[in-house]
């Protein structure tokens, strides 16, 4: 079975200050890991994802992540705040190979401040 | 430009109503998912679709049931509505079977009276 914990539901940053949002996840088999983003009043967009191959992955608007499989985690992080990232971020877990569905997490809201 | 569209932003009905939300995509999309969400739980999966006529439980189908006679429309019932069905329900669509990208609607807030 599949599972996901984003640590931290609210994290508040200064604009131009790092972003880190924290999820690790549980899978059965090497598992496929998104990050998705919603903005105020929006369906959830695709923000970056990992399949196979490099660990570091790049994203849209900045953001990029990286698999850590000893660590079961996938962080996402930007390295200087805008604005505009202030937004409900939700990590996904579904496993490689075969039909599958994705699990996501609770979401973490952002705050960015002036 | 890809677009899910679902049939109402805010939807407030009776408790015991049945209840429709529509979902259509433009994207000949196969796999098409019911999710919803609250606060602090974060999307949780009713029912998906990865064909027309063909159907399978998420992980909180109970109260609910789905259909899907067309490709590019999949519904979702509240056969009798409760007061804790009130929630956000995003409906998603994604092609092949990694579903490796999830296109979104932009929800519609169910309030249960």
């Amino acid at each position: 079975a599949q599972s996901v914990t984003q640590l931290g539901s609210h994290v508040s940053v200064s604009e131009g200050a790092l972003v880190l949002l924290r999820c690790n996840y549980s899978s059965s088999v090497p598992p496929y890991l998104f990050w998705y983003v919603q903005y105020p009043n929006q369906g959830l967009q695709l923000l970056l994802k990992y399949t196979t191959g490099a660990t570091l992955v790049k994203g849209i608007n900045g953001f990029e992540a990286e698999f850590k499989k000893s660590e079961t985690s996938f962080h996402l992080t930007k390295p200087s705040a805008h604005m505009s990232d202030a937004a409900e971020y939700f990590c996904a877990v579904s496993p490689s190979g075969g039909y599958n569905k994705l699990i996501f997490g609770a979401g973490t809201r952002l705050a960015v401040h002036p | 430009d890809v677009k899910v569209t679902q049939s109402s932003r805010y939807l407030v009905k009776r408790t015991g109503e049945k209840v429709f939300l529509e979902c259509v995509q433009d994207m000949d999309h196969e796999n098409m998912f019911w999710y919803r969400q609250d606060p602090g739980l974060g999307l949780r999966l009713i029912y998906f679709s990865y064909d027309v006529k063909m159907k399978e439980k998420g992980d909180i189908p109970e109260g609910y049931s789905v259909s899907r006679e067309k490709k590019e429309r999949f519904s979702l019932i509240l056969e009798s509505a409760s007061t804790n069905q009130t929630s956000m329900y995003l409906c998603a669509s994604a092609q092949g079977a990694q579903n490796e990208k999830l296109f979104f609607g932009s929800g519609t807030q169910l309030s249960v009276l």
